[in-house]
């Protein structure tokens, strides 16, 4: 299986910061890659798909970058609405994985 | 517009048979559009892809639950099935089910709300 890691964890930031997370595949999965959404409670949301898309009704200030085995969805300023967990997916593979998580705080 | 829906008991005891349905509204179970997929996240962890299936009834199975996943599809009611066997405490999770468009691999979107299933006895 391919597996996937985020980092960090855990990320403490105010409103307005530029934030970015990064996820690693464990091999090459050129840019099949997904990035969710979840709040407390909720189903994830589809943010960005295929590294760099932006999915239908999603803020611009959403961004998605990256190929191979390293990828980063970057917030360009955080809003209130932003706090959540986000998780990576990738879909190279028949076992289509999930990263671990980031939670994004607030500071 | 797509929408999705998760129903079924919320406890199920260790050794029996988890079973949960999805209802799909605003689009045919039967595009040939969409694939319908099972995902759990256990309390306060992450996500786990269970199983997709095609209206077709082609499946596709995690490999580490392949042995007690059953996923089926009924297009006369617009409905598709999870059933998982011998669960233990770890099956104890938020099931939600998701469409993927266009091919057997791809993003999950949109998602159902999710629903909680706990093994106890």
């Amino acid at each position: 299986d391919i597996q996937m890691t985020q980092s960090p964890s855990t990320l403490s930031a105010s409103v307005g910061d530029r934030v970015t997370i990064t996820c690693r595949a464990s091999q090459s999965i050129s840019n099949w890659l997904a990035w969710y959404q979840q709040k407390p409670g909720k189903a994830p949301k589809l943010l960005i798909y295929d590294a760099s898309s932006l999915q239908s009704g999603v803020p611009s200030r959403f961004s998605g970058s990256g190929s191979g085995t390293e990828f980063t969805l970057t917030i360009s300023s955080l809003q209130p609405d932003d706090f959540a967990t986000y998780y990576c997916q990738q879909y190279n593979s028949y076992s289509r994985t999930f990263g671990q998580g980031t939670k994004v705080e607030i500071k | 517009q797509l929408q999705l829906q998760e129903s079924g008991p919320g406890l199920v005891k260790p050794s029996e048979t988890l079973s949960l349905t999805c209802t799909v509204s605003g689009v045919s179970i039967s595009s040939n559009s969409h694939y319908w997929a099972w995902i759990r996240q256990p309390p306060g962890k992450g996500l786990e892809w269970i199983g997709s299936i095609y209206y077709t009834g082609s499946t596709y199975y995690n490999p580490a639950l392949k042995s007690r996943v059953t996923i089926s599809v009924d297009p006369s009611r617009n409905q598709f099935s999870l059933r998982l066997s011998s669960v233990t405490a770890a099956d104890t999770a938020v099931y939600y089910c998701a469409s993927h468009p266009f091919k057997a691999i791809n993003w999950f979107d949109p998602w159902g709300q999710g629903t909680l299933v706990t093994v106890s006895s």
